[in-house]
């Protein structure tokens, strides 16, 4: 059973283009959480979803950040027209639950604007 | 608001020695806490899950205790060893479900 996966580790964009971040979740998990985090500093909750919906985005911008989950398919955090200060590591998290249940990590995509 | 608190100072012990780690949140009921380890560059690993009505946890080398009334738990790590170095995080479980973590404690543990 692969962990979770994403891609692409690394990722550069110049300001004003758009970033796609892809998570596939483990087999089985239809929970999906996106963090960031800068240097030096936690993972803020950004956004949790579940197969088709979003249950809580209360840490994602209200501008330029979208996230999906379908029903097929991995997990998009999509970033339009990016700034430098959106450089950081995202990372996602799947769960096969809600509850009582452990997250698991992929390695995150560290993305660089320039 | 709620919030989490861990010592963001980093914890620098001698190899074999006990290291404990604190975190304190306000403003949250949860249902359980839980524990991960974060390497340089790396996810979040899951350690430990303690519930409510747990007072304590056991893993190995690892002990969690959980106090609702103080709003605090505590992480400790009995024989420490220099593969023990990394920064942990503590997450208490709210309502709405999401996983929220607080800042997070680097360890260096000193051969």
């Amino acid at each position: 059973n692969a962990g979770v996966m994403q891609n692409p580790r690394h990722l550069v964009r110049r300001r004003g283009q758009e970033a796609r971040l892809r998570c596939s979740p483990m087999k089985g998990h239809s929970h999906v959480y996106w963090y960031r985090q800068l240097p030096e500093e936690g993972l803020k909750f950004m956004v949790y979803l579940q197969k088709e919906n979003i249950i809580d985005e209360s840490g994602m911008p209200k501008e330029r950040f979208s996230a999906e989950f379908p029903k097929e398919g991995p997990s998009i955090l999509r970033i339009q027209q990016v700034v430098r200060g959106d450089s950081a590591a995202y990372f996602c998290a799947s769960s096969p639950g809600s509850k009582n249940t452990e997250a698991f990590f992929g390695q995150g995509t560290r993305l660089t604007v320039v | 608001s709620q919030k989490i608190e861990q010592n963001s100072e980093a914890l620098n012990i001698q190899e074999g020695k006990t290291a404990t780690l604190t975190c304190n949140y306000t403003n949250y009921s949860p249902a359980y806490l839980q524990w991960y380890r974060q390497d340089p560059g790396r996810g979040p690993v899951f350690l430990l899950l303690i519930r409510e009505n747990e007072k304590e946890k056991r893993k190995e080398r690892l002990k969690v205790t959980f106090d609702t009334t103080l709003k605090q738990s505590l992480f400790h790590i009995t024989a420490s060893q220099p593969a023990d170095s990394a920064t942990y995080l503590c997450a208490p479980r709210g309502a709405g479900n999401m996983l929220t973590f607080g800042g997070g404690t680097r360890l260096m543990v000193k051969p």
